[in-house]
C-alpha cells in the first residue's frame, strides 16, 4: 500500500525560531501533496496544494511568507513554519497524490504535532 | 458556499450497528469520502463513493444519494478499536476535499 512519512512527528521549540517538517512519498510518486492543519477536536483545514517543481498554492488567510512550503521531488515536500509563535502550535498533516491516480484518494502522513513555547 | 454537516458525537455499544450521516453542499461533485481518525493520529481513508448506492467493506459500509447530498458510514458489530472520530469530506469540481468536522464514535461496553 501506499505510504507517507512525516519527520519529525513532535517538535517543540522557542517562540521566533523557525521549525522544517518533511512529507514524503515512501513507495509512490505524488504529483501532488497537500498540507493541513488541525486544531484539538476540529476538522482539518487545507493549508496548501503543493505542486512537484512549482509554486505552492496556499489557501485563503494562510500567510505564504510564514509557511514556507517546497517541492522538490516527486516523493518529498516542506513546509517550513518561520518565526513560530505559540499560536503556530497545532498538528500538521502532509498527503499525498499518486501520480496516476491524483483526486479520488489521498494518503496521509502520521502527522507532525508543534509546540512553540 | 461549501458545506459538509455531520453530527458532532454519537454513542454506541459493543458489537452494536451505529450510522453516521453526512450532508454535503459543494461546488460540483466528484466523490464523497470517510476518513477514521484516532485521537492523535492522521486519518486513515475508509471509503471513496461518486456513484449512488451502497458499498460494502467488511464491517464497513458507505452510502450516497448525490440527489439528496447525502451520504452516511455504517459500521457494523463494533468494536471498542472503533472507538474514533469519523470525517466526511466531499471532492468539489476543483478536486478540493471539503472537510466536515467529523463525528466522535464512543463505545460502551
Amino acid at each position: 500500500g501506499a505510504v507517507v512519512s512525516q519527520h519529525p512527528s513532535r517538535v517543540i521549540c522557542k517562540s521566533g525560531t523557525s521549525v522544517k517538517i518533511e512529507c514524503r512519498s515512501l513507495d509512490f510518486q505524488a504529483t501532488t501533496m497537500f498540507w493541513y492543519r488541525q486544531f484539538p477536536k476540529k476538522s482539518l483545514m487545507l493549508m496548501a496544494t503543493s505542486n512537484e517543481g512549482s509554486k505552492a498554492t496556499y489557501e485563503q488567510g494562510v500567510e505564504k511568507d510564514k509557511f514556507l512550503i517546497n517541492h522538490a521531488s516527486l516523493t518529498l515536500s516542506t513546509l517550513t513554519v518561520t518565526s513560530a509563535h505559540p499560536e503556530d502550535s497545532s498538528f500538521y498533516i502532509c498527503s499525498a497524490a499518486p501520480l496516476q491516480n491524483s483526486y479520488n484518494e489521498q494518503f496521509f502522513g502520521p502527522g507532525t504535532r508543534l509546540t512553540v513555547l | 458556499g461549501q458545506n459538509i454537516d455531520q453530527p458532532t458525537e454519537m454513542t454506541a455499544t459493543e458489537g452494536a450497528i451505529v450510522q453516521i450521516n453526512c450532508t454535503y453542499q459543494t461546488s460540483g461533485f466528484n466523490g464523497l469520502f470517510w476518513y477514521q481518525q484516532h485521537a492523535g493520529e492522521a486519518p486513515t481513508f475508509l471509503s471513496y463513493n461518486v456513484l449512488d448506492g451502497l458499498e460494502e467493506k467488511g464491517r464497513f459500509s458507505s452510502f450516497l444519494s448525490r440527489s439528496k447530498g447525502y451520504s452516511y458510514l455504517l459500521l457494523k458489530e463494533l468494536q471498542m478499536k472503533d472507538s474514533a472520530s469519523y470525517l466526511c469530506a466531499g471532492l468539489d469540481s476543483n478536486y478540493q476535499l471539503i472537510w466536515g468536522a467529523g463525528t466522535k464514535l464512543i463505545i460502551k461496553p
